[in-house]
């Protein structure tokens, strides 16, 4: 069974960069794809973007101007930068992995999540 | 303001059935994409629960189900148990907006 974990600051500053690192085992990171989901505290979930092994990347157009998400297949690791956050940033993020249905991209594993907060 | 629209909270007693929806638009349901159910026990991650419209991973209890007709989506829980109190999103893609969309999920209480 494919486990996913978060890591990464729990404080950032305003204007700085969140930077987030998914470990996955259990399986291969190879030839699937992965995502970032994001919930701001008592609210709800919002898709940042995802990527597939090979390097290709889709972001949320709202965030594709602060977002970067990298994928280290030797680590089978995957990441997300976000920069010049702000508090609005405040989130719990999820790493996932994408099962591809007819069409459409399922969110079919997920980490337990890992609060991030934006604070001087 | 989500994209897909779901009533904040809906209730029921043990045994019951539930369902929740989940409105959307042309932009999204209507537009053919599939829509997903996640549940998210109180401070855990979500989980999938429904994919494709309709279908139950491995694992999940036939008491959950799922449809879709038009620009809405709905999620019907069967049999309820206390087990089942939990918050419940939906997802789709959005092509005007080129972006995986929630809706703004759904506070399940067993009474």
């Amino acid at each position: 069974q494919v486990q996913l974990q978060e890591s990464g600051p729990g404080l950032v500053k305003p204007s700085e960069t969140l930077s987030l690192t998914c470990t996955v085992s259990g399986d291969s990171i190879s030839n699937y794809y992965w995502s970032w989901i994001r919930q701001p505290p008592g609210k709800g979930l919002e898709w940042i973007g995802y990527i597939y092994y090979s390097g290709s990347t889709n972001y949320n157009p709202s965030l594709r101007s602060r977002v970067t998400i990298s994928v280290d297949t030797s680590k089978n690791q995957f990441s997300l930068n976000l920069n010049s956050v702000t508090a609005a940033d405040t989130a719990v993020y999820y790493c996932a992995r994408i099962k591809r249905g007819s069409g459409s991209y399922i969110l079919e594993y997920w980490g337990p999540g890992t609060l991030v907060t934006v604070s001087s | 303001q989500s994209v897909l629209t779901q009533p904040p909270s809906v209730s029921g007693a043990p045994g019951q059935r539930v369902t929740i929806s989940c409105t959307g638009s042309s932009s999204n349901i209507g537009a053919r994409n599939d829509v997903h159910w996640y549940q998210q026990l109180t401070g855990t991650a979500p989980k999938l629960l429904i994919y494709g419209n309709s279908n139950r991973p491995s694992g999940v209890p036939d008491r959950f189900s799922g449809s879709k007709s038009g620009t809405s989506a709905s999620l019907a829980i069967s049999g309820l148990q206390a087990e089942d109190e939990a918050d419940y999103y939906c997802q789709s893609y959005d092509r005007s907006l080129s972006a995986w969309v929630f809706g703004g999920g759904t506070k399940l209480t067993v009474l």
